[in-house]
């Protein structure tokens, strides 16, 4: 099935660990995105890429980090430097450009620290 | 500031009843707007997405309308049923230089359809 993947559902992390949360979609995209969704919040960027081994800082980028060797993945590296980790976190592609064009989400993976 | 704004926060409506969402944006400038369902713990998915050009698109029992002129969309919602009970969000693209169209999120509304 065609479609955007995200692993693990949900991940526990101890205080001064980096975590890397996977994210893989096969539906040709070249556009891929990270998001983070607070309770009451709107999704905020995090980092998004429009091209293989490249990418950008989006609003919250601090304590972040993403790779992006292959087309269909970038993972996302949550580091110590985050202060407040715990959240749900969503990655997203979609093709680049046009008015009409549409993003599609993965499952989400819920990071809580303990 | 770019800004999407969406009322109620929260809504309870009985099974089989209407209902109407509320989005106003403050995006500049504008390439589309979608609503998305988000069931708890899911990813959104789409429900529908409108152009400029576009003030109504229908998808099953939901209707979506945009007012570009004065930046406000609304999500109807029809014959509800207990599936229906998630957070829809409004999502503004902007366009921007070089193909990127960046995404800016409302707070979303939460329903509970209850029977």
């Amino acid at each position: 099935d065609g479609g955007i993947t995200q692993s693990p559902k949900y991940l526990f992390r101890k205080e001064g660990q980096n975590v890397t949360l996977s994210c893989e979609q096969n539906l040709n995209h070249d556009a891929m995105y990270w998001y983070r969704q607070d309770p009451g919040q709107g999704l905020r960027l995090i980092y998004y890429s429009q091209i293989v081994n490249d990418f950008q800082k989006g609003d919250i980028a601090e304590g972040y980090s993403v790779s992006r060797e292959k087309k269909e993945s970038f993972p996302l590296t949550v580091t110590s430097a985050q202060k407040n980790p715990t959240a749900f976190y969503l990655c997203a592609s979609s093709m680049v450009g046009g008015a009409g064009t549409e993003a599609f989400f993965g499952q989400g993976t819920r990071l809580t620290v303990v | 500031k770019n800004q999407v704004e969406q009322s109620p926060q929260s809504l309870i409506i009985l099974e089989g009843k209407n209902c109407t969402l509320q989005c106003n944006y403050t995006v500049s400038p504008f390439s589309n707007l979608r609503w998305y369902k988000q069931d708890t713990g899911r990813g959104p998915v789409s429900l529908t997405i409108m152009t400029f050009s576009e003030n109504t698109k229908s998808n099953g029992r939901y209707t979506a309308t945009l007012d570009a002129d004065t930046k406000q969309s609304s999500l109807h919602i029809t014959a509800s049923q207990l599936s229906d009970s998630a957070s829809y969000i409004c999502v503004v693209s902007a366009n921007r230089f070089g193909g990127y169209n960046k995404l800016i999120f409302g707070a979303g509304t939460r329903l509970a359809v209850h029977p």
